[in-house]
């Protein structure tokens, strides 16, 4: 199965600032999921990236507070914008499909 | 959005006792994973249940798909304190496209 490097593994921020989190896959991926994981809960999708195209965000996430790039198959980026502390939360990128999804190790988000 | 309810939400079992969670729909699934999170960790893929009926067995852990594919179980044999973690069902239902992360089980083991 396919190896990610997710970065970073945590932070701290102010409110106010954005925070870019990079995931890197070992091999070529047609999509990757972005999800969030709030302390004690389970994961939520926020969006699925595709190379080449406009990411596709779930219910209740938006391009403008969580923009993503695809530049390649093999890398992409997710932006926290503008953080409120309700955006403190693990923060992961997987690949995979029907025969299980990997997941990258996760950044665990503070705002303060 | 859409959820899909585990129980029990947490489970505290003595090591060597057997531990059960159960992953409910009220649809019909195209297909079901499984998937465990260490303290600390991320989600790791366990297995993928995809006929009616199912049943999958690794090592002590052992998984089931409803006849109905509306439910599945994870059981295990002999809890160790190595199985502590937060197990996750994720269906995938064809009426939305995507594998939807249950509720989830935590289990803790005392030794």
């Amino acid at each position: 199965s396919a190896v990610i490097s997710q970065k970073p593994s945590r932070d701290i921020c102010q409110r106010g600032t954005s925070l870019t989190i990079q995931c890197q896959v070992d091999s070529q991926v047609t999509m990757m999921f972005w999800y969030r994981q709030q302390p004690g809960q389970s994961l939520t999708l926020i969006a699925t990236a595709n190379q080449g195209s406009e990411a596709t965000y779930e219910s209740g996430f938006v391009i403008d507070k969580f923009p993503i790039s695809r530049p390649n198959l093999t890398f992409s980026t997710l932006t926290v914008s503008n953080m409120s502390p309700e955006d403190s939360s693990i923060y992961l990128c997987s690949v995979g499909g029907d025969y299980g999804y990997t997941f990258g190790s996760g950044t665990r988000l503070t705002v303060v | 959005g859409q959820q899909v309810m585990q129980i029990p939400q947490y489970q505290h079992v003595q090591e060597g006792e057997d531990f059960t969670t159960y992953c409910n729909s009220s649809t019909t699934l195209s297909n079901i994973q499984w998937y465990k999170q260490r303290p600390g960790g991320h989600p790791v893929f366990l297995i993928q249940l995809v006929k009616s009926g199912e049943v999958k067995k690794q090592k002590r852990l052992t998984f089931q798909f409803g006849e109905a594919k509306k439910n599945s179980s994870l059981h295990i044999t002999a809890t160790q304190t190595t199985d502590v973690g937060t197990y996750f069902c994720a269906p995938f239902t064809s009426g939305t496209y995507k594998y939807i992360f249950g509720t989830g089980t935590r289990l803790k083991v005392l030794a």
